[in-house]
């Protein structure tokens, strides 16, 4: 199992450009989220989807687009990169472990930097 | 959804016992309260979840009182790669809008 994956590990882009995150979970999970993390900050929920086909906005979701594109896959979509997104964006999915609770899992996190 | 409140920061020394307390006032009946470890560039960790009373796995023990307004995670002996930030979370089970606070901010001297 690799887990939850995401690429690209690090990306630079001027402002107005566009790119979009991937994310995949080979964990059967339901649950899929995309959160980023600001230097010294906690993690700030950008949106989740609950289950294939559904997507419910986080504490921050204004500049960002998501795309449940199946089970397995959940894409973050920056459409105009503004400064102000520069971050390190980490994908999670959750499910349910042999210990019988809910862990989520994270991926190791793509690093954006938006001039 | 349920606000958790933790200190920003602890210090303490290798082998001691640790104790992170979390407050969430407006727990739900149906929340669960779980805790995340993690390290510099990486993402968090799952560590323990609960729902009452006190949970043991082999890393660390969660006490819950009764009344679930608050929450303490405890960390046995505690060495240098301890050294971390340290979530409490508040949620539904099955999770659907998981919210990380602030954290704690752990840092283990020799």
């Amino acid at each position: 199992n690799a887990g939850v994956t995401q690429t690209p590990k690090f990306q630079v882009l001027k402002t107005g450009q566009s790119m979009t995150l991937q994310c995949a979970q080979d964990m059967n999970h339901n649950s899929m989220y995309w959160y980023r993390q600001d230097p010294g900050m906690g993690l700030r929920l950008i949106y989740y989807s609950a289950s294939e086909g559904t997507t419910d906005k986080g504490e921050v979701p204004n500049g960002y687009n998501v795309s449940r594109l199946n089970k397995r896959e959940f894409s973050l979509r920056l459409e105009s990169a503004a400064p102000s997104q520069t971050s390190v964006y980490f994908c999670a999915s959750t499910g349910l472990s042999l210990n019988t609770v809910y862990e989520q899992y994270f991926g190791p996190g793509t690093r954006l930097t938006v001039t | 959804l349920a606000k958790t409140t933790q200190p920003i920061s602890m210090d303490s020394y290798e082998g001691q016992e640790v104790n992170i307390t979390c407050s969430h006032n407006n727990i739900a009946t149906n929340d669960y309260i779980t805790w995340y470890q993690q390290f510099p560039s990486q993402g968090p960790r799952f560590i323990i979840q609960g729902y009452k009373t006190k949970v043991t796995n082999e890393v660390a023990s969660l006490f819950i009182p009764a009344d679930r307004k608050s929450s303490t995670l405890s960390l046995p002996r505690v060495s240098l790669s301890d050294t971390a930030v340290y979530y409490c979370l508040v949620g539904l089970k099955p999770p659907n809008d998981m919210r990380f606070g602030a954290g704690t901010r752990l840092t283990v001297k020799p």
